[in-house]
């Protein structure tokens, strides 16, 4: 199975700052990587596919790049909405395998 | 639009079965494989495996071989997931996940509302 690490696993930010998530994996997955948002007691939803593929509805100040096995996710301006956990999950074979998540938080 | 409604909360004890459901609509429901994932309280998320609407194969988790059947009914455009052999470890929320593209099996695009699972004696 592909391991998924995250770093760093939580973090605080202000309003306004910008925020960098990484997402590593055991071995090349080329560029078949997502990126979630979840909110507490809600179901994740999708962000980025292919690691940076903006999905529909997506605010622009997220943006994802990497490839082969480092992988980052960054916020440019950090918005009041925008404080949850992130995950990545990588697509390229299954089991499909998530990171560790990284949860955002209000300094 | 694509929404997923799974079924209510369960409470289960050690060695029991539990069968959770995900009624989909807004979308061709034997084009799209659905995912099911899941999630310990305050843990990160676990794929257990997914199914072809159209077809009823599946491919599961290692983890979950022997224990887990996902299965689906055409007509009611409903899937279900049956974990057995409950144990206090599989208390989780539950969400099962439409995958992003057609005929594919790679990304959990679309998720429902989750079930959560409470297995205790």
């Amino acid at each position: 199975d592909i391991q998924m690490t995250q770093s760093p696993s939580s973090l605080s930010a202000s309003v306004g700052d910008r925020v960098t998530i990484t997402c590593r994996a055991s071995q090349s997955i080329v560029s078949y990587l997502n990126w979630y948002q979840q909110k507490p007691g809600k179901a994740p939803k999708l962000l980025i596919s292919a690691a940076s593929s903006l999905q529909s509805g997506v605010p622009s100040r997220f943006s994802g790049s990497g490839s082969g096995t480092d992988f980052t996710l960054t916020i440019s301006s950090l918005q009041p909405e925008d404080f949850a956990t992130y995950h990545c999950q990588q697509s390229y074979s299954t089991p499909l395998t998530f990171g560790g998540g990284t949860k955002v938080e209000i300094k | 639009q694509v929404q997923l409604v799974q079924s209510g909360a369960e409470v289960k004890k050690p060695g029991a079965s539990v069968k959770v459901s995900c009624k989909a609509s807004g979308y061709t429901f034997t084009s799209y494989y659905m995912h099911w994932v899941r999630q310990a309280p305050g843990q990160g998320l676990e794929w257990m495996g997914i199914i072809n609407p159209s077809a009823g194969d599946t491919s599961y988790a290692q983890k979950f071989q022997g224990r887990v059947t996902m299965t689906r009914d055409t007509s009611a455009r409903t899937v279900y997931m049956d974990l057995s052999s409950l144990r206090a470890e599989d208390t989780a929320t539950y969400y099962c996940a439409t995958d992003l593209h057609e005929f594919s099996s790679s990304s959990p695009g679309n998720w429902g509302q989750g079930t959560l699972v409470t297995v205790s004696s």
